[in-house]
Order: C-alpha cells, then structure tokens, then sequence
C-alpha cells in the first residue's frame, strides 16, 4: 500500500538555526498537505500544495512539492521556541480526501 | 472561532467495554473524518463522511468498529468490544466546502485495560 515517510524523525536545533523535514512518498500524489501538531496538541493545518514543483511560503516557513509529486520539503527559517512539535506531511493519490499522514518529524528548539 | 468538539476528552475502560466517542464539527463543513493516533502507528485514518455519508472506512476495524453520522452536526465512533490495543488518542477533523483542509478537534484520548 501507499507509504508516506518522513526524514529525519527528530530534529534539535539551536534557536536561531534553520530547520528542514523531508517528506517521501511510494507513489505519485495528487496533492500534499503540512501540519503541525504541538506536544499534547492536535494536528493544526498549515498549507496544500497541488502543482509539480510548487513553491509556498508562509513567513519564514517555506514548502515545496517535487518535480515528480513524490517528495515535498517543509524548510523552517531560524527557528524560534515557539516552532516546537511535530511535522506531518499528508499525501492524497487519488484527488479524494483520503490522506496518508507522513511518520512525522519533531522538531526541539533550545533556546 | 469555530472549532471540531469532541467529547469525552479521556476515557478509561475496561477491556470488553463499549466505548462511544462523539464529534460536533464545524458548522457548514460537510466533510468529517475520524483518525487514530499511537506513537507505533502514527495518524491513521479510520473513515470519512461527505455530506454525512460513508466514503471510506476501509482503515477501520469491522468486527468492532463502526461510524456514523446521524445528524450533520453530530458524528460518533463506537468500539464494541473495545481492547488494550484499541488504546490511542482518536481525532475527529472536519473540512470546509470546496477544500481538501482538515480542522482537527482536541481527541478523545481512549484507555482500556
């Protein structure tokens, strides 16, 4: 079936530094999502992203969609403590609202 | 600020139990799903709703699992009989018209011994 990973699993970074998550999928996808989910949280929605090589960026958070749409990055610039928690990359093969959720990466931020 | 509800928030079983799990989604989304979450198995999606019908349950249990949606506000997630490894934190998340977003609610964190 469908697999969608994520790399790395854990992230620790000074604050200030930059921070990137990959995200993998074993077949082509119609679109991806991001989330982030905070510890003790709920998956909170960030941005979709739907065509070949998309660029989107959302203040110092930047997000990408492989040529092929099979990969997608999350790229977080100097990190702040309040960028704490758990990335999620979401993959749709089909256009349907059937999303497989990435392994996810949690990422520390030390001050 | 509209906001996915759900209800109870904790829930401590028994092995054998019933356990029914309830979701108020958002007004005016029309899409509902249901997620199980365990740190081996990561965000898993059980089924989803569109304009209160079943599209997919196919990540779901069927001997001891079951959802629906009676009203449009209102969707429910039953385990019967529930089991140690039916323990997790289930999510309820809703989605607007026209959109593939998804609006999680707070979960319902499910323990059965």
């Amino acid at each position: 079936g469908q697999q969608v990973m994520q790399i790395p699993q854990y992230q620790h970074v000074q604050e200030g530094e930059d921070f990137t998550t990959y995200c993998n999928s074993s077949t082509t996808l119609s679109n991806i999502q991001w989330y982030k989910q905070r510890p003790g949280g709920h998956p909170v929605f960030l941005i979709q992203l739907v065509k070949s090589g998309e660029v989107k960026k959302q203040k110092r958070l930047t997000f990408q969609f492989g040529e092929a749409k099979k990969n997608s990055s999350l790229h977080i610039t100097a990190t702040q403590t309040t960028d704490v928690g758990t990335y999620f990359c979401a993959g749709s093969t089909s256009g349907t609202y059937k999303y497989i959720f990435g392994t996810g990466t949690r990422l520390k931020v030390l001050a | 600020d509209a906001r996915v509800t759900q209800t109870p928030r904790h829930k401590v079983t028994e092995m054998g139990q019933e356990v029914t799990m309830r979701c108020q989604p958002i007004l005016g989304h029309n899409t509902v799903f249901w997620y199980r979450q365990t740190m081996m198995q990561g965000l898993e999606l059980l089924a989803y709703f569109r304009n209160r019908a079943p599209l997919d349950d196919s990540g779901m249990p069927k001997d001891r699992f079951s959802a629906e949606m009676p009203d449009a506000t209102l969707a429910t997630l039953k385990i019967q009989p529930s089991e140690p490894r039916d323990s997790a934190v289930y999510f309820c998340a809703s989605g607007p018209r026209n959109s593939y977003e998804q609006y999680f609610g707070p979960g319902t964190r499910l323990t059965v011994t």
